[in-house]
């Protein structure tokens, strides 16, 4: 069982540059999550995906951002317009959603690096 | 609304001593409660969870955590600290209430433990 996969693991980039993350969950996870992590910081909150459905979008998500998963497998995420506010970490978790609404893991990716110049 | 409280931003511990890396949580509903190991560069890693029953839960690698619903904590504990358990320990929190915002997990800041040989 393979976990969750990022690609590409780092990236530079110049500001105003537009960018795309791809991430493949574990096999069969049926619920797909972004979240980003600023140096000295947790993990925050991005969207997250049900299958191919968008079901929830932070209000960090703005405009210059958009994820998709088409197929309800991998997902991407592409940022417009890249500021040097966007430099963080990028992680992506997928989990198994059941009966038991809530209580699955998530499990995450080793992350992607973005710097703007 | 949901937060996590990691009060520590750093803890030292000797090597073969017991380790304590604490947090506390607020949730409208009873908690899931997570906690999270991250390596330099690397992505996060699961440790435990608490989702319901027994207050101590057990986890990989010798480690495990204490849900006290009194004082709204969870701290994780481990008897005999090894070097390489220095590493970020995240703390997080799902509210158990289904809805909108019931599926993403908030993190607290992280705490930095280091394992003097």
């Amino acid at each position: 069982d393979t976990g969750v996969s990022q690609d590409p693991r780092h990236k530079i980039t110049k500001r105003g540059q537009n960018v795309t993350f791809r991430c493949d969950p574990i096999s069969e996870h049926n619920r797909l999550y972004w979240y980003r992590q600023t140096l000295g910081q947790g993990p925050e909150f991005l969207t997250y995906f049900q299958n191919e459905a968008q079901l929830e979008k932070s209000r960090l998500l703005s405009d210059r951002f958009s994820a998709e998963r088409p197929k309800g497998s991998f997902s991407t995420l592409e940022i417009q317009r890249t500021e040097q506010g966007d430099s963080a970490m990028y992680l992506c978790a997928s989990s198994l959603a059941g009966w038991d609404r809530g209580q699955e893991t998530q499990y995450f990716g080793p992350g992607t690096r973005l710097l703007v110049l | 609304a949901q937060s996590v409280a990691q009060p520590e931003d750093q803890v030292n511990v000797a090597e073969g001593n017991p380790l304590t890396v604490k947090c506390t949580y607020s949730v409208s509903g009873n908690p899931y409660l997570f906690w999270y190991v991250q390596y330099p560069n690397r992505g996060l890693q699961f440790l435990l969870k608490y989702i319901t029953g027994d207050n101590l839960v057990k986890g990989s690698y010798g480690f495990e955590a204490e849900f006290n619903k009194s004082q709204t904590s969870f701290h994780l504990k481990k008897p005999s600290a090894l070097v390489s358990d220095s590493a970020l320990y995240f703390c997080a929190v799902r509210d158990a209430y289904s809805g909108a915002g019931s599926y993403q997990l908030t993190f607290g800041k992280g705490t930095k433990l280091s394992v003097i040989p």
